[in-house]
């Protein structure tokens, strides 16, 4: 079956540690996403890559790093930075970046921090 | 400042009614929205889109309207169902100046059987 996976879904982390979510298309999509969403709010985005080996910083990028090593892979690394990382984070992928195509979502991974 | 939102945070309707979910946006040069339907723990699911060049655009009970003059998008469902209660989303998107996807803060519907 086509999609995109998360993993894992529910992850906790220690003060002081980073963590990467993983996060796997095989839809054969050049862009993809992460987003984070806290309770009752909206989605904002943290990253995003067009295509494999370039990505951009979106709008609350700070404490998070990311890679696009592979076409189908887009990790998200929470760093011991982000200080407030506890939240319900996103990953999706596109055909492509541009305005006018779908995003389709994966399950999610909820991080606490313990 | 660029938004997105909804006008009403909660929405309770009764099993067989209709619904409508509205959300305003403020960027002129939004091209693409979306609606989303995400259940509680789950990601968000496409529900349907429009293009700015359309008003109107209809799904399997599912109906998007868009008002470009008062920048207004609302999704509208027939004969709801228990299964349609969950946080609904509404998108946009513009190439202008970079990508750019604008989410609302979502809308829950309750539907009473």
């Amino acid at each position: 079956d086509g999609g995109i996976t998360q993993s894992p879904k529910y992850l906790f982390r220690k003060e002081g540690q980073n963590v990467t979510l993983s996060c796997e298309q095989n839809l054969n999509h050049d862009a993809m996403y992460w987003y984070r969403q806290d309770p009752g709010q909206g989605l904002r985005l943290i990253y995003y890559s067009q295509i494999v080996n370039d990505f951009q910083k979106g709008d609350i990028a700070e404490g998070y790093s990311v890679s696009r090593e592979k076409k189908e892979s887009f990790p998200l690394t929470v760093t011991s930075a982000q200080k407030n990382p506890t939240a319900f984070y996103l990953c999706a992928s596109s055909i492509s970046a541009a305005a006018g195509t779908e995003a389709f979502f994966g399950q999610g991974t909820r991080l606490t921090v313990v | 400042g660029e938004s997105v939102g909804l006008h009403l945070p909660t929405l309770s309707v009764q099993e067989g009614d209709n619904s409508i979910i509205n959300c305003a946006y403020s960027n002129s040069a939004s091209d693409y929205f979306i609606w989303y339907k995400q259940e509680s723990g789950k990601g968000p699911q496409f529900i349907i889109d429009i293009r700015s060049n359309m008003d109107k655009r209809q799904g399997q009970r599912v109906t998007v309207l868009l008002n470009k003059t008062v920048k207004h998008l609302s999704l509208q469902i027939a004969a709801t169902q228990p299964g349609d209660s969950a946080v609904y989303f509404c998108a946009e998107t513009s190439n202008t100046g970079g990508f750019k996807t604008i989410f609302g803060a979502g809308t829950r519907l309750f539907v009473k059987a």
